[in-house]
């Protein structure tokens, strides 16, 4: 069975900090892992990652994925309060149209 | 402006009532997806469309049912046998690949139904 683990589940930090949050997947035929935030209720895309070891860098918010140990990071550097949001990873399957996602890292800035 | 638009935004029911939930986009994908959200469960995959006239069970089907007449909308109903039908369901379209998996999905902003 297709299988995404996020982590951690919730993370509260200050504002300033810089955080990393964690994706793991076990994709049969895995073809790219995405990255969404969902703040209140439509979750917007962020990245989509399909080469191990290449950046992807947007603003303060960074992604990289690891293919050999099946693992992605989001870097957030020097947060604000409207990073707070639920962070979501989702892996996609190679020749089918569906994503299967995670939990979801609830992130929460304090000023 | 182009989007998804999901209705309504807010739904109560009674136990033993079927519901339907619309979803209508304007962006000329082929590909729509429902999803239901639990709290500390992510995203689960309902249904799916890669084209008019054709749909696919997701890993949590049963109690749900879709169809796909037409290009634009992928109405989702929820059926009495749905044992826990209270969720936050979230539609979605992409564009198809033919190969190389989905890209990008974009979502609608969301119905919460919550039953009595």
């Amino acid at each position: 069975e297709d299988k995404v683990v996020q982590s951690p589940l919730s993370l509260v930090v200050h504002e300033g900090d810089t955080v990393t949050l964690n994706c793991s997947y076990e994709v049969t035929n895995f073809r790219s892992l995405l990255w969404y935030k969902q703040e209140k209720k439509a979750p917007t895309f962020l990245f989509m990652l399909t080469s191990s070891g290449i950046e992807k860098k947007s603003g303060r918010l960074s992604s990289i994925l690891d293919k050999k140990e099946l693992f992605s990071i989001l870097n957030i550097t020097a947060t604000q309060t409207g990073d707070s949001a639920v962070y979501l990873c989702a892996g996609g399957i190679q020749g089918a149209q569906k994503l299967v996602f995670g939990q979801g890292t609830r992130l929460t800035i304090n000023p | 402006d182009g989007g998804i638009t999901q209705s309504p935004k807010y739904l109560f029911r009674k136990e033993g009532q079927n519901v339907t939930l619309s979803c209508e986009q304007n962006l000329n994908h082929d590909a729509m997806y429902w999803y239901r959200q639990d709290p500390g469960q992510g995203l689960r995959l309902i249904y799916y469309s890669q084209i008019v006239n054709d749909f696919q069970k997701g890993d949590i089907a049963e109690g749900y049912s879709v169809s796909r007449e037409k290009k634009e909308s992928f109405p989702l109903t929820v059926t009495s046998a749905q044992k826990n039908p209270t969720a936050f369901y979230l539609c979605a379209s992409s564009i198809r690949r033919l190969a190389g998996g989905t890209g990008e999905l974009f979502f609608g902003e969301g119905s919460r139904l919550t039953v009595l």
